[in-house]
């Protein structure tokens, strides 16, 4: 089972809206609800951000909204901010042997 | 308040087995709705789903599966990690952390770094 496919990186300017795209195949985000994204920052612990797709767990801003089409599930972060300069990561429930595969993180950089 | 903590050597010898210890608080291991994941990251690279342990029942990385053992004792609360046969690659950050195969993983231990060299 190969890890779902991220850009490398993305960047916006204070303000902006980005999104980061999450592709997988027919047995992991093509039939399943069941993605989550994680945003770590350097030298620290990974956070849940969104799960289930497009859900927020208690604690994650407003600005972080998920959400899925096909085999490919997205988050968008409205309003960048320099805070949120992060790695990001999602991952998704397979129906494979492997129940769980992340992506490779995508860097944000916020200009 | 919901913790998990990892413990562990620092560096292990290749082929060694490495034993790591995840110890919870503010949930116990017998329960219905969560379990505990084993996640691991090297240097500078990507989070690796490991293994999985809710209930009595036990899930793994499938390509690892031959070196991975996870158990857990619910009366000290504790989930250990088991890998045998180690590799300089298996060097990384171990992460410990709450949630479901489904939902994703809501609480995560301070990580515990492990270098695997002669």
């Amino acid at each position: 089972q190969s890890a779902l496919t991220q850009p490398a990186s993305v960047s916006g300017s204070p303000g902006q809206s980005i999104t980061i795209s999450c592709t997988g195949n027919s047995s992991d985000i093509g039939i399943y609800n069941y993605v989550s994204w994680y945003q770590q920052h350097p030298g620290k612990v990974p956070r849940l951000i969104i799960y289930d797709v497009a859900k927020r767990p208690p604690g994650a801003s407003d600005r972080f909204s998920g959400s899925k089409s096909g085999n490919t599930a997205s988050l968008t972060i409205s309003g960048i901010q320099g805070e949120d300069e992060a790695d990001y990561y999602c991952a998704s429930y397979t129906s494979t042997s492997t129940p769980v595969i992340f992506g490779g993180g995508t860097e944000l950089t916020v200009l | 308040q919901v913790t998990l903590k990892e413990s562990g050597p620092v560096l292990v010898k290749p082929t060694h087995t490495l034993t790591l210890t995840c110890t919870v608080t503010g949930f116990s291991l017998n329960n219905d709705y969560v379990g505990v994941s084993w996640i691991r990251q090297p240097p500078g690279k990507a989070l690796e789903w490991l293994a999985h342990i809710f209930s009595e029942d036990e899930y793994y990385n499938t390509p690892l599966r031959s070196r991975l053992t996870v158990s857990k004792d619910t009366s000290r609360s504790q989930v250990v990690l088991t890998v045998t046969n180690t590799d300089p690659v298996d060097t990384a950050t171990y992460y410990c952390v709450r949630g479901t195969l489904q939902g994703g993983f809501d609480f995560w231990g301070q990580g515990t770094q492990v270098t695997v060299s002669a």
